[in-house]
């Protein structure tokens, strides 16, 4: 079955701590990956694609086939990247499956 | 371009009730999704259409929720009748067909049915 998993609802850190937000796939075939952001009051916008291997706002994520995880990453969290992150999955088609979201919070 | 654009942003309705709701694909775009969100199940795909043929409506919940594309730059999503566990925030998203998983999402309308 094709699922994608965000294991944390909520993570905390302190401003100038790294971050990193988990997610695990469940997929057979060749994935593709996004990493989707909702910062308040504001609607859900794509913030990067593995196949582009780019930085955006200081995040990056890889993704490992292996351990099948496209986990996001900044070291140094700003108070302005809290938001609500999600991790999707196109597995094939059209269909792209969202997990659950991690609320993200940085403290001052 | 504004965007995705839903309306309305806000619908409160008592049960029973018909709700219909609005998007404005992004001019270009040809494949358009429909979720919902909750704080119990996440963001749910209810269904998805490419070039206004829906491809995959198996994650509409009933028969009461319809969607159509009457024409390559607008949907709807109905319910009818509304029921008090429809309250959410409905999305529509759209995208190039090439590229599915980029997709550009409206504001929302949060849907209360009391």
């Amino acid at each position: 079955a094709q699922r994608v998993t965000q294991p944390e609802k909520l993570l905390s850190v302190f401003k100038g701590a790294p971050v990193e937000l988990k997610c695990n796939y469940s997929y057979s075939g060749s994935p593709e990956l996004f990493w989707y952001v909702q910062y308040s009051r504001q609607r859900l916008q794509l913030l990067l694609r593995h196949i582009s291997r780019e930085s955006i706002k200081g995040f990056t994520a890889d993704l490992n086939k292996g351990e099948t995880s496209f986990h996001l990453k900044k070291p140094f969290a700003q108070e302005e990247d809290s938001a609500m992150y999600y991790c999707a999955l196109r597995a094939g088609g059209f269909k792209t499956i969202f997990g659950a979201g991690t609320r993200l919070f940085v403290k001052a | 371009d504004a965007g995705v654009i839903q309306s309305p942003r806000h619908e409160v309705t008592e049960m029973g009730q018909e709700v219909t709701l609005r998007c404005k694909l992004i001019s270009g775009h040809n494949s358009l999704f429909w979720y919902r969100q909750t704080m119990m199940r996440g963001l749910e795909l209810l269904i998805y259409f490419n070039n206004n043929v829906p491809i995959d409506d198996s994650g509409m919940p009933e028969d009461r929720f319809s969607a159509k594309m009457p024409n390559a730059s607008f949907s709807t999503l109905k319910i009818q009748p509304s029921e008090p566990r429809d309250s959410a925030v409905y999305f529509c998203a759209s995208s190039l067909s090439d590229a599915p998983g980029e997709q550009y999402f409206g504001p929302g309308t949060r849907l209360t049915v009391t």
